[in-house]
């Protein structure tokens, strides 16, 4: 089983429609990313929470809203979908330190029509 | 706003030879530096991380760091055609420590 664990994997959508992402981690990390990936401008975050009490905006929060249930839960949510949030997303985990990356879930596909 | 940039390529190397990918960064408070490949539609992986003045060696892979040109490389060597994938340069530093990405490089190596 994977470590970080995204649902669903594939999603296709209407403009309008609420629709919600969800990962779990099994590493332990305190931290915990929201990512996603369009074609040519690379990953950009979205948002971040170091703990469960501590949630951050990230670079393109915007139409997006995120939700840190427990440790390991971390779920993103668009309210109203539109399809320029057509992307691959990721959720990611790390732990503090310089030497300590992270490490990404398998990613989400969302299409919104 | 603190960048990471990377040639987007395709770079195409011939199978067995070096392959080298370049990246440099804005910020000069940077403080670890990291390598990830990521294939078509999968997660990033990570290869290495580097975070001192030098060369730092992993099987195939070397990651080469320099703070003051603020400049990290990744060279290949023996390249694989299952080496073909995107690469991706991410930065770690800022009051957060949070990973800035690259936008990456595609290697193609030709059998």
């Amino acid at each position: 089983d994977a470590d970080v664990t995204q649902t669903p994997r594939n999603r296709i959508t209407k403009t309008g429609k609420r629709i919600m992402l969800e990962c779990s981690q099994t590493k332990g990390h305190d931290r915990m990313y929201w990512y996603r990936q369009d074609p040519g401008l690379g990953l950009r975050l979205i948002y971040y929470s170091f703990d469960v009490k501590d949630i951050n905006k990230g670079e393109i929060s915007d139409g997006y809203s995120v939700s840190r249930q427990a440790q390991a839960k971390f779920s993103l949510s668009l309210e109203s979908a539109i399809p320029n949030q057509t992307a691959l997303y990721f959720c990611a985990t790390s732990a503090p330190g310089l030497e300590n990356t992270i490490y990404f879930g398998e990613g989400s596909w969302l299409t919104v029509v | 706003q603190k960048e990471v940039e990377q040639n987007s390529g395709p770079l195409s190397v011939p199978e067995g030879a070096i392959a080298s990918l370049n990246c440099t960064y804005s910020d000069r408070g940077s403080q670890s530096f990291f390598w990830y490949r990521q294939y078509s539609g999968k997660s990033p992986e990570l290869i290495m991380f580097i975070y001192s003045n030098g060369d730092k060696e992993d099987g195939r892979f070397t990651a080469q760091l320099n703070k003051a040109s603020q400049y990290v490389s990744l060279l290949i060597r023996d390249s694989q055609p299952s080496d073909s994938a995107t690469y991706l340069c991410a930065v770690k530093g800022g009051s957060q420590g949070n990973l800035i990405f690259g936008k990456g490089t595609k290697l193609s190596v030709k059998p």
